[in-house]
């Protein structure tokens, strides 16, 4: 199957500082990618939709301007968690799908993300 | 956002039973289900990708089905395996949409 490397793996940040997560399709092109959070004991909650070269689309109640999407390449999307808050700490898990129909998803590893 | 359930919620099932579980989703504008395994301290791994209503789809000891009519897939593993202890997600796509929504997935744990 296809490899999808997400980075970091978990990091641990100050209040107000902002983080980067990137996520990165090793062996295909992602025309697509997916960010995901998951709250304890709940499933994955999905943030927004990235398309190679375009704007993300943010769920509803997902701040945009608190979690920037970027697609630059087909290769290459970054999630970055601006002026995190303690409620900010979580998992977040990309995934990524090669254009085509009936595609499946490929996922990262996953960043635990802890604000202190 | 898309309504998708899943049961039940968890399972224990003992080491050699068989077992199911169930993916409810809107049927309305839908293009494809997917099934996939989540272990432990790994990534989640696609298990079917089903499109066709009537579809079954088989991958050694795990089969899924799908009603596109009445919205809704089960996922049968026969003979269960301690291995196949998993969180098991189901997430329609639709028609349109490029978007993939997960239900809340099914918990499996079988004991040796």
């Amino acid at each position: 199957g296809a490899v999808v490397s997400q980075h970091p793996s978990w990091v641990i940040c100050k209040s107000g500082t902002s983080v980067k997560i990137e996520c990165r399709s090793l062996d295909f092109q992602a025309t697509t990618m997916f960010w995901y959070r998951q709250f304890p004991k709940q499933s994955l909650m999905l943030m927004a939709t990235s398309n190679e070269g375009s704007k993300a689309t943010y769920e509803q109640g997902v701040e945009k301007d608190k979690f920037l999407i970027n697609h630059a390449s087909l290769t290459l999307s970054t999630l970055t968690v601006t002026s995190a808050h303690p409620e900010d700490s979580s998992f977040y898990i990309c995934s990524a799908r090669r254009q085509g129909l009936n595609t499946e998803a490929f996922f990262g590893q996953g960043t635990r993300l802890t604000v202190v | 956002i898309l309504n998708v359930e899943q049961s039940p919620q968890s399972l224990h099932v003992q080491e050699g039973d068989s077992t199911n579980f169930t993916c409810s989703f809107p049927s309305s504008n839908f293009y494809a289900l997917h099934w996939y395994r989540w272990e432990t301290a790994k990534s989640p791994e696609a298990l079917f990708v089903m499109t066709l209503n009537g579809d079954e789809k088989k991958k050694g000891r795990i089969s899924a089905t799908l009603n596109t009519k009445e919205g809704y897939s089960y996922l049968y593993i026969k003979g269960s395996q301690p291995e196949d202890s998993a969180t098991y997600l189901c997430a329609p796509d639709q028609t349109g949409a490029n978007n993939l929504f997960f239900g809340t997935g099914t918990r499996l744990t079988v004991i040796p």
